[in-house]
């Protein structure tokens, strides 16, 4: 069935590291997109990126649909970043479906 | 420009009491969306509309869930009676245009719902 899977699912890294999180997914996509859950549970645009790479000051993603994976790179990690992240991708049923996500906690 | 709003933000009832849950979508946004996340897991679809047309409903419990958009702006998602297993955050999202699964979409803060 139509799946998409997120790792690490738990990533706990020291304050300026650096961190890539994987999505993959089970099909070809009409859309994908990356958000930040932060700890008060409000879901966050990052990118909306069914192909390509786009860049966001410290965050920038990559897609590649042709190997169903996109990437999302966090650098210089501050303590605002921790939280969950979801890649959520849209199969061309008109709705989102959303990986298990990746937890991601920045340690001062 | 506002995001999508959603009202509660909390909510305790206790079992078999009816609950209502409030969204605005944001402005000129044609279709719209509810989602259920529980604990640990990403958010999944119960409904959407397209302005005031239920066109995806198949995953909404339509024995005790019921839902309407009229005017196709604000939307109510109503849960008659609730049950324990309802505990949940319930999302609303809007996007901007019709047949909008290509389309980004926004989510509001959600209403956590926990059932007693």
């Amino acid at each position: 069935g139509i799946q998409v899977e997120q790792s690490p699912p738990d990533l706990i890294l020291q304050e300026g590291a650096n961190s890539t999180l994987r999505c993959n997914f089970s099909d070809s996509v009409n859309n994908l997109q990356w958000f930040h859950q932060n700890p008060w549970g409000q879901l966050i645009n990052l990118f909306y990126i069914p192909s390509g790479t786009k860049q966001n000051g410290r965050l920038s993603a990559t897609t590649v649909a042709t190997e169903r994976y996109s990437l999302l790179y966090i650098s210089s990690s501050q303590t605002t970043d921790s939280g969950v992240y979801f890649c959520a991708v849209n199969f061309g049923n008109e709705k989102l479906t959303f990986g298990t996500g990746t937890r991601l906690t920045i340690i001062p | 420009e506002a995001g999508v709003v959603q009202s509660p933000r909390y909510k305790i009832i206790e079992k078999k009491q009816p609950v209502a849950f409030w969204c605005n979508p944001i402005s000129g946004h044609n279709t719209l969306y509810w989602y259920l996340q529980n604990l640990g897991q990403g958010p999944e679809l119960l409904i959407r509309y397209e302005n005031e047309e239920a066109v995806d409903d198949s995953q909404l419990p339509k024995d005790r869930f019921s839902a309407e958009r009229l005017k196709g702006v604000d939307s109510t998602l109503k849960i008659q009676p609730a049950e324990l297993g309802d505990s949940a955050v319930y999302l609303c999202a809007s996007s901007p245009r019709l047949g909008g699964g290509a389309a980004e979409q926004f989510f509001g803060p959600g209403t956590r719902l926990t059932v007693l």
